[in-house]
């Protein structure tokens, strides 16, 4: 299995709600990205776990809290955010060779 | 960190023609990736060169590193409509990331 999923694909929120993003990949891939993506700009590192510990945090403000359950599983949780933080969220695996990308979630915050 | 930087960042052409895309780079690498991304989509790893390759295929992929001008360039001969999507170069920054660039928008008109 090759694939990283990814939930919900779409999902809109208002600033002071609290919601989740999902991304899971079954290819024993012991690393884990999360990248935030504006249009017509490159992915941007926002966190990266290794062997389910948060390694690096690219200075993200602490409205994005990230959480792997297990080896498998990459949460991005989401509270307080700010219209500009609109954007397609995408979970990667593998390594500095090469990574397995999600579809991503769209994000709009209203 | 470096960043790649991909010339032209937009490129129109017709079926059939040969489309090519070059990448910039600011210091020395191990490697250099590119991914392609349709439309509003996760990221697809393409191919990998190594910094001791000068020209690598896949398919009808033609990738060449020329690490003395720290440039990389990407040929797709005998392109296809679904070939229309933005390509990006990636180096690795350090052991767990990479770092990619601003991209090309290919458009491949059938």
């Amino acid at each position: 299995d090759t694939e990283v999923t990814q939930t919900p694909k779409h999902l809109v929120m208002g600033m002071t709600n609290k919601k989740s993003l999902k991304c899971e990949q079954h290819m024993g891939h012991r690393a884990m990205y999360w990248y935030k993506q504006k249009a017509k700009k490159p992915p941007e590192l926002m966190f990266v776990y290794s062997y389910e510990k948060l390694s690096i945090n690219e200075s993200v403000p602490s409205r994005f809290s990230p959480e792997c359950p297990n080896s498998s599983l990459l949460n991005l949780h989401l509270h307080a955010l700010q219209p500009e933080d609109s954007a397609l969220y995408l979970c990667a695996s593998g390594n500095y060779n090469e990574q397995f990308f999600g579809p991503g979630t769209r994000l709009t915050v209203l | 960190s470096q960043q790649g930087e991909e010339d032209p960042q937009a490129l129109s052409i017709q079926e059939g023609e040969n489309a090519t895309m070059n990448c910039s780079y600011k210091t020395s690498i191990n490697n250099l990736q590119w991914y392609r991304q349709n439309s509003g989509r996760g990221l697809v790893h393409l191919i990998l060169i190594r910094s001791n390759e000068r020209e690598k295929h896949s398919g009808r992929l033609r990738v060449t590193l020329d690490t003395s001008k720290k440039s990389s360039s990407l040929l797709i001969t005998a392109s296809r409509a679904a070939d229309t999507a933005s390509y990006f170069c990636a180096t690795p920054d350090g052991y767990q990331k990479v770092t990619f660039g601003i991209g090309t928008k290919l458009q491949v008109i059938p």
